[in-house]
């Protein structure tokens, strides 16, 4: 079983729809998620930090569910600038072995 | 504010010539810094760490090797490269505090083709 697992999609919606990614993650000793947008042939850029049970950020939500070990990003009012590949990535280990466990990525397209 | 820098953006190299990418972060002190790869239509993989100068952690058996020779500079080099050397070199900060201690800011990257 991979650490972090999400759905590759792509998921294609119409602009002003609502998208919701799930991501699930092995770790059960994982205290910190991240959500990163990476965009075509760029660097990823973090989007949200989940700490506790949930954030949110404008349009966007991030939830927490430790029991379940899993991680979603809600995405509200899509708009065509929201296209990109969303990362979901927990963190591993402590000290200064702390590292991040990155997932595959899940496909964002909008359409107008 | 911190900034990150990479050089180069792109990279065309033929098989078995050296490699030395490099990377600059700037605006903090002691980061912790990494070296990731993202090849083509895969996930970031983590080939090395650094928690300061003079000190690398390796976390896959490859052929390239990292140095770190002052606290904001980070070296990604290989002797040979081979064709699956080819992706996206991804260089990464860490503050070493806070409670966004956990989050990492990437470099701009650098596209490296081997031919």
């Amino acid at each position: 079983r991979k650490e972090v697992e999400q759905d590759p999609g792509p998921f294609n919606v119409p602009e002003g729809a609502t998208v919701a990614f799930n991501c699930t993650y092995s770790n059960s000793a994982s205290q910190s998620f991240f959500w990163y947008r990476q965009d075509c042939r760029k660097e990823p850029k973090l989007l949200m930090s989940v700490y506790s049970s949930g954030n949110e950020d404008g349009r966007f939500t991030a939830q927490l569910n430790r029991a379940s070990q899993y991680i979603s990003l809600l995405i509200r009012d899509s708009k065509l600038s929201d296209s990109a590949t969303y990362l979901c990535v927990v963190n591993k280990g402590a000290g200064n072995n702390r590292k991040l466990i990155w997932g595959l990525g899940t496909s964002l397209a909008v359409n107008p | 504010s911190q900034t990150i820098h990479q050089w180069p953006a792109t990279l065309v190299q033929p098989v078995g010539s050296p490699l030395s990418l490099e990377c600059t972060v700037e605006g903090t002190s002691n980061p912790n810094l990494y070296w990731y790869r993202q090849a083509a239509g895969r996930g970031l993989q983590l080939l090395f760490y650094s928690v300061g100068i003079g000190q690398i952690s390796s976390e896959v058996p490859q052929n390239l090797s990292a140095s770190r020779p002052q606290d904001r500079q980070f070296i990604l080099s290989s002797k040979k490269l081979l064709l699956s050397d080819s992706g996206f070199y991804l260089c990464a900060w860490r503050a070493m505090g806070g409670l966004t201690y956990n989050e990492q800011f990437f470099g701009p990257g650098t596209r490296l083709t081997v031919l």
